[in-house]
């Protein structure tokens, strides 16, 4: 498709369950970042790749998140011992170049029960 | 630290009426300035930016101004439309980290018919 594909866009698990959320970026797009946006806040940084390595992680709220990007393109966000705070949605986006002009997917919705 | 600062929502108004959303910045240096639109059910996107003092940005009637001696990015259209109905963010980025938008926590608009 055209746009950031990202999969699933709903998911429910329970507490101290592993998850994983896949995004697809632009084709094209070198730049690929993770945000999570909790109810009624704006996104926050989480994760920026350019290329296949993460320039900056410094968002990762702590060592049960990781993300990957091994080829350049799909990006997999990976989520350990699943808590009940990290129920939010997570958002990814590509850009061609650096500047803010980002490109959203619709986010994966995560619950945690 | 950089932060963004918007005007609670939601904000309701009839068709055609003037729109106003207020954002305001801290942020060291000299920023460049974003607005993001979320409509219901779609992936974020960019409305408008500016990348200096003064500038303006515009697109599909929305207007702001980049004020640097109020530290301010207001958000104004002349008359709305139900299809503007959505969830503002405004942003901004430093160029000490140019590829992480830091959020403000977003404001409804309700276009009434």
């Amino acid at each position: 498709g055209a746009g950031v594909s990202q999969t699933p866009s709903n998911k429910v698990t329970e507490k101290g369950k592993y998850v994983e959320l896949r995004c697809d970026p632009i084709s094209g797009h070198t730049a690929l970042y993770w945000y999570r946006q909790s109810l009624g806040q704006g996104p926050e940084f989480l994760i920026y790749f350019q290329g296949t390595g993460a320039a900056d992680d410094s968002g990762l709220p702590n060592d049960r998140f990781f993300a990957v990007r091994p080829e350049g393109s799909v990006s997999t966000l990976k989520i350990q011992r699943t808590e009940r705070g990290d129920s939010a949605v997570y958002l990814c986006a590509s850009s061609r170049q650096e500047a803010g002009e980002l490109f959203f997917g619709e986010g994966s919705r995560l619950t945690v029960l | 630290g950089d932060s963004v600062t918007q005007m609670e929502g939601p904000v309701t108004l009839s068709e055609e009426a003037f729109l106003t959303i207020n954002c305001t910045y801290t942020a060291t240096g000299y920023p460049s300035l974003f607005w993001y639109v979320q409509y219901p059910g779609e992936g974020l996107q960019l409305l408008l930016k500016a990348t200096k003092a003064d500038d303006k940005g515009s697109n599909k009637g929305f207007e702001a101004t980049y004020r640097k001696e109020t530290t301010s990015f207001h958000l104004e259209k002349g008359s709305v439309q139900v299809s503007d109905s959505a969830v503002y963010f405004c942003a901004l980025i430093t160029m000490d980290s140019s590829y992480k938008l830091i959020f403000g926590s977003g404001t409804r608009l309700l276009v009434r018919p």
